[in-house]
């Protein structure tokens, strides 16, 4: 089955504790990203990466980092969360930009800094 | 920079009626733009992506049309149904942004039986 699976799906944890949330895909897919959700901002995003090695930031980059080594993994890294990274986070990928596919997204992980 | 704007925020229809969701954007330089459905606390699941040559897309009783030159798609779902309840929100590749995608901050729909 086609998807993209984030982990964890929910995590409480404090501030300063370096934490990753993984994100995987199985459709061969050049091009994923990272977006968070925020009551009344709607869904931003936070980096992308067009295929291996090939990352930039989107709109709200500040706090994380990401790397893509393989093209089925792209995950997401918070070397030292703060309670404004309180978010719902979401991977996704497609082939590529300019594709007639579309996006798949991942199911979504709920962080909380405490 | 792109801007992407969806017209109104929330919406709520008897069932039965059609449904008109708008969406507006400022850059007609796009590759694609794409229509999403998000039910409460889940992820986003793909309705219809509009290729930027293409003037129109159909999946059942979904119909997703771009102008581009007006900066404007619509999304039609006809003869709505209380399971139509949920977020609807558009995205946009611009073709100047490298690989940014754009959304909108979506369109809550209620459908009442």
């Amino acid at each position: 089955e086609a998807q993209v699976t984030q982990n964890p799906r929910y995590l409480i944890t404090v501030t300063g504790k370096k934490l990753t949330v993984t994100c995987s895909q199985n459709m061969n897919h050049e091009y994923m990203s990272w977006y968070r959700q925020d009551p009344g901002l709607g869904l931003r995003q936070i980096y992308y990466s067009m295929n291996v090695e090939v990352t930039d930031k989107g709109d709200v980059p500040e706090g994380y980092k990401v790397s893509r080594k393989e093209k089925r993994n792209f995950p997401l890294i918070l070397e030292s969360p703060s309670p404004n990274q309180t978010s719902l986070y979401f991977c996704a990928s497609s082939f590529n930009r300019g594709s007639d596919q579309p996006q798949h997204f991942g199911d979504g992980t709920r962080l909380s800094i405490l | 920079k792109q801007e992407v704007t969806q017209i109104p925020a929330a919406l709520s229809v008897p069932e039965g009626e059609n449904l008109v969701l708008n969406c507006s954007f400022t850059d007609s330089a796009i590759y694609n733009l794409q229509w999403f459905r998000q039910d409460p606390g889940k992820g986003l699941t793909s309705l219809l992506l509009i290729q930027s040559s293409q003037r129109e897309q159909t999946s059942g009783r979904l119909n997703a049309s771009l102008d581009k030159s007006s900066g404007r798609s619509t999304l039609y779902i006809a003869a709505s149904q209380p399971g139509d309840s949920a977020t609807y929100l558009c995205a946009v590749f611009t073709t100047d942004s490298w690989g940014k995608l754009q959304f909108g901050a979506g369109t809550q729909v209620v459908v009442t039986p």
